[in-house]
């Protein structure tokens, strides 16, 4: 079954310390985003690719990092975690054309000690 | 820029209908879409109005008019599990979405 998923589902770590949050999708999806979310609150894009070796920075200052070396792999790496990086994160990808949508991810809830 | 504002919570009871708004300020963009997100879940899909009017799918309905920048989603038979967020979005010609501020519903038995 076509999916995305999203590893690790929750996560605690300590302030500075490097993290990847991964995100892989079986549809053949050339775009994918990560998104940031507070609790109830709104989707921030902070990262998007649009294909193999495309990555942009999205709406939203991020001091984390992507890559884009396969189609079906957009992994997020935060270089020197701190307590603001608190937050849940969301990857999510889509076809051509806003018509089919954009299919997210469970995402990764992240807690910065 | 672009803002899209949605009022922040709507109740409601078991079979009614419930109309939730969405104002934008942009400067333009493709189409309108809707999302909706149970706590501790992902967002899902529901809806894209590329065009001015209403699109119906099932007991959710769209609406867009570019005109008024405005548009709503319209549940109808609500059932306890439309309890959820709800979040428009606009593609500002870019081909990536910004969201609303999304609205929470709860339904009420």
């Amino acid at each position: 079954e076509a999916d995305i998923y999203q590893t690790p589902r929750y996560l605690v770590i300590g302030t500075g310390k490097k993290i990847t949050l991964e995100c892989s999708q079986t549809m053949g999806h050339d775009k994918m985003y990560w998104y940031q979310q507070d609790p109830g609150m709104e989707l921030h894009l902070i990262h998007y690719s649009y294909g193999v070796n495309s990555t942009e920075k999205g709406d939203l200052s991020s001091e984390s990092t992507v890559s884009r070396i396969r189609t079906e792999h957009f992994p997020l790496t935060l270089e020197s975690a701190r307590p603001s990086h608190t937050s849940q994160y969301l990857c999510a990808s889509s076809e051509q054309g806003l018509h089919y949508g954009y299919t997210f991810g469970s995402g990764t809830r992240l807690t910065v000690v | 820029g672009q803002s899209l504002e949605q009022p922040s919570e709507v109740t409601a009871v078991e079979g009614a209908i419930v109309q939730i708004n969405c104002t934008y300020q942009t400067s333009g963009f493709y189409g309108l879409s809707w999302y909706q997100q149970h706590d501790g879940g992902a967002p899902t899909f529901l809806s894209y109005n590329a065009l001015d009017g209403l699109e119906e799918t099932g007991r959710f309905s769209s609406f867009l008019s570019r005109s008024d920048s405005y548009g709503y989603l319209l549940l109808q038979e609500l059932q306890m599990k439309d309890s959820a967020s709800y979040f428009c979005a606009v593609d500002p010609n870019t081909d990536k979405l910004i969201f609303g501020t999304g609205t929470r519903l709860q339904v009420f038995p």
